[in-house]
């Protein structure tokens, strides 16, 4: 099966202006999250959706991050303004549905954000 | 408050020995345990984990034991190869939520 889909792999953008980032899930998984990993750091979530439902977004920044998942497949994640400490890499994971909790995600490659 | 936590950012081991990476954790309420392996450049991918009910798993050359009095947790490689030169991620969940992650462990394992 093809695995989770992230796009662009690299942006570079000055403080202030907007980027958004795309992730496909894989083909039938029901819940998304995005993560952030800053250089040094393990992957903090930032939100977590199940369909097009969110579950839970208590770490995301919400004056300056939002994230959406129209119809329960992609989701898109948008940072407007950006600051400099949103340098990170954002990951994008799925889960299979239902069946007994096994904790396995599935990453994709994420995308580097470089504020200048 | 990091409550997953990895104190050690890098172990150097040979090839064949044997590399132990701990983890620490302070939520009382996690029942799930997770490693995760990361290569450069690539996302991090799933490698065993451990329901609070056991205290060992075991899969090929990976084991992990879980201390729930002492709250830790370490991962066994034996024998280790190059090949599993990467960052090691450990992670944790209570109840199926969403997992918080260690800072990781960086392992390079020297021919």
């Amino acid at each position: 099966e093809a695995g989770v889909a992230q796009s662009p792999r690299y942006k570079i953008i000055e403080k202030r202006q907007s980027v958004a980032f795309w992730c496909n899930p894989i083909s039938g998984h029901a819940t998304l999250y995005w993560y952030q990993q800053i250089l040094g750091q393990g992957p903090k979530l930032l939100i977590q959706f199940q369909n097009n439902g969110v579950v839970d977004d208590s770490q995301l920044p919400k004056d300056r991050f939002s994230a959406e998942r129209l119809k329960g497949v992609d989701s898109t994640l948008k940072i407007q303004p950006a600051k400099l400490e949103d340098s990170a890499v954002y990951l994008c994971a799925s889960k299979r549905r239902g069946g007994r909790f096994t904790g396995e995600l599935f990453f994709g490659e994420g995308s580097r954000l470089t504020v200048l | 408050d990091q409550q997953v936590k990895q104190n050690s950012p890098s172990l150097s081991v040979q090839e064949g020995r044997i590399s132990i990476l701990n983890c620490d954790y302070t939520n009382s309420m996690f029942d799930y345990f997770l490693w995760y392996k990361k290569y450069p450049a690539e996302g991090p991918t799933f490698l065993i984990s451990i329901s609070s009910i056991k205290d060992k798993n075991e899969d090929g050359r990976f084991t992990v034991f879980l201390n729930k009095s002492a709250k830790h947790l370490s991962l066994h490689i034996v024998p280790s190869q190059p090949g599993d030169s990467a960052v090691y991620f450990c992670a944790a969940s209570a109840s199926g939520y969403a997992l918080n992650f260690g800072k990781g462990t960086s392992l390079l394992v020297t021919p």
